[in-house]
């Protein structure tokens, strides 16, 4: 499984657009970038996915460069309750499915 | 009501003290995972089931052994604590149509 590589913080202010950036650049063909982020110590949720298009759902856009080597996750218009801390997973189509979390960056929303 | 359910939510405990924690799920998926969380960091396998006969080992399943009692039902057991399984524990489910995982909101384990 490739490895991510997130800065560990961030900040922005309430109404502006978060953009969490992450590199992966030894992702191959089949791997996909999922993002989850962690609120205080309740369990993972899941954000979005996409494998090489960009993709947007109604909680945020994920954007992959063209060689794939780096992503970044936006929050169009961050709120104070998306202060969390966000991961950046890529995860092969091993048997087993397996999430691999790094340490993600966390996420502080200024009102 | 939470679709994936953790119980206990805390638990304190003392080294060599049989623990089990036990995690159900009303989706109705196949897939049930347990992690564990150490401060700080993210999230790592301990094992993960693919149905009621499926057992499978993750990256750190040293220490702990589990139980798939039903579809809906995963259990976690520590035959002997130690101090060092103190960790936030979660569960997880997966459905077979997506590899979207859905997470229970976790039992935090202190082992003195």
């Amino acid at each position: 499984d490739a490895k991510t590589t997130q800065p560990p913080s961030m900040d922005c202010a309430e109404g502006r657009a978060a953009n969490l950036p992450c590199n992966h650049s030894t992702i191959s063909g089949n791997e996909y970038v999922y993002w989850y982020r962690q609120i205080h110590s309740q369990g993972p949720q899941y954000i979005i996915h996409g494998l090489k298009n960009n993709e947007t759902n109604e909680m945020a856009s994920l954007i992959i460069t063209e060689d794939r080597k780096s992503s970044t996750l936006i929050l169009p218009h961050a709120t104070l309750r998306d202060t969390a801390v966000y991961y950046c997973i890529v995860r092969g189509m091993d048997s087993s499915y397996k999430l691999i979390f790094g340490s993600g960056t966390r996420l502080l929303v200024r009102p | 009501d939470a679709d994936v359910t953790q119980t206990p939510r805390n638990r304190i405990t003392k080294t060599g003290k049989r623990i089990m924690l036990e995690c159900s799920q009303t989706k109705g998926h196949d897939r049930m995972y347990w992690y564990r969380q150490d401060p700080g960091l993210g999230l790592r396998l301990i094992y993960y089931s693919f149905d009621v006969k499926d057992i499978n080992k993750g990256e750190i399943s040293d220490g702990y052994s589990v139980s798939r009692q039903a579809q809906a039902k995963f259990s976690l057991s520590l035959e002997s604590a130690i101090p060092n399984q103190t960790a936030l524990y979660f569960c997880a489910t997966m459905p077979t149509s997506t590899d979207t995982q859905y997470f229970g909101p976790g039992t935090r384990l202190t082992v003195l």
